[in-house]
């Protein structure tokens, strides 16, 4: 167990809806990131928060949104969703932006109908 | 960009084979070099990292070697288990601006070990 918290675990949607995944980072950690894994793109970085300020984009539609509140969890916002959004998203955090090591969480598994 | 390029799986071994995973890896700048598992259902965790030319990190048995004369960073078992059955995913990690380091990951490789 990292310590990494993720709701929902799994989630089935239809095209053209809005969702929210949460996250819950390490206590202690102060940074969060997320990532989307599908078949076809592997692992990739969508974006990071730290201490409530957004800190790096990675490959993050515009479609998709997310926030850092001030007990440090986070939310990801998916909209107007496509069959391509289908996909696990994983949050991990880290004690500070400039440390290397992150902790994963179990990840949402959401599928898009 | 930087880039990470693992063998393709799916790998199927019996109990008690050697494994090897290779992993090379573009990069600029000096990375740090990890190995991660996911077993199913679950999240990522950390196996091992390296962080400078020539370390070797270790974890349960699994070892990887930083070699930045063939950018390489391939995994070792000298004798896997069913319980290994997993993905496996090598990632780099340079400075992406300011204080700010980004992981970049490889595709992954499905381990399937046989009793």
């Amino acid at each position: 167990d990292s310590g990494v918290t993720q709701t929902p675990k799994h989630l089935i949607t239809a095209t053209g809806q809005r969702v929210t995944l949460r996250c819950s980072p390490r206590s202690g950690d102060l940074s969060v990131y997320w990532y989307q894994q599908s078949l076809d793109q592997g692992l990739q970085f969508l974006i990071q928060y730290y201490n409530g300020e957004e800190r790096a984009k990675g490959n993050i539609l515009e479609r998709f949104s997310a926030q850092q509140f001030p007990d440090l969890h986070s939310e990801l916002n998916l909209s107007s969703l496509e069959l391509g959004d289908s996909a696990l998203y994983f949050c991990a955090s880290s004690v500070a932006p400039d440390i290397y090591e992150q902790y994963f969480g179990p990840g949402t598994r959401l599928t898009v109908t | 960009g930087d880039s990470v390029t693992q063998m393709e799986g799916p790998v199927t071994l019996s109990e008690e084979a050697f494994l090897t995973i290779n992993c090379t890896y573009t990069a600029t700048g000096y990375p740090s070099l990890f190995w991660y598992v996911q077993y199913p259902g679950e999240g990522l965790q950390l196996l091992l990292k390296a962080t400078k030319a020539d370390d070797k990190g270790s974890n349960k048995g699994f070892e990887a070697t930083y070699r930045k004369e063939t950018t390489s960073f391939h995994l070792e078992k000298g004798s896997v288990q069913v319980s290994d059955s997993a993905v496996y995913f090598c990632a780099l990690s340079v400075r992406s601006g300011g204080s700010n380091y980004k992981l970049t990951f490889g595709k992954g490789t499905l381990l399937t070990v046989n009793p």
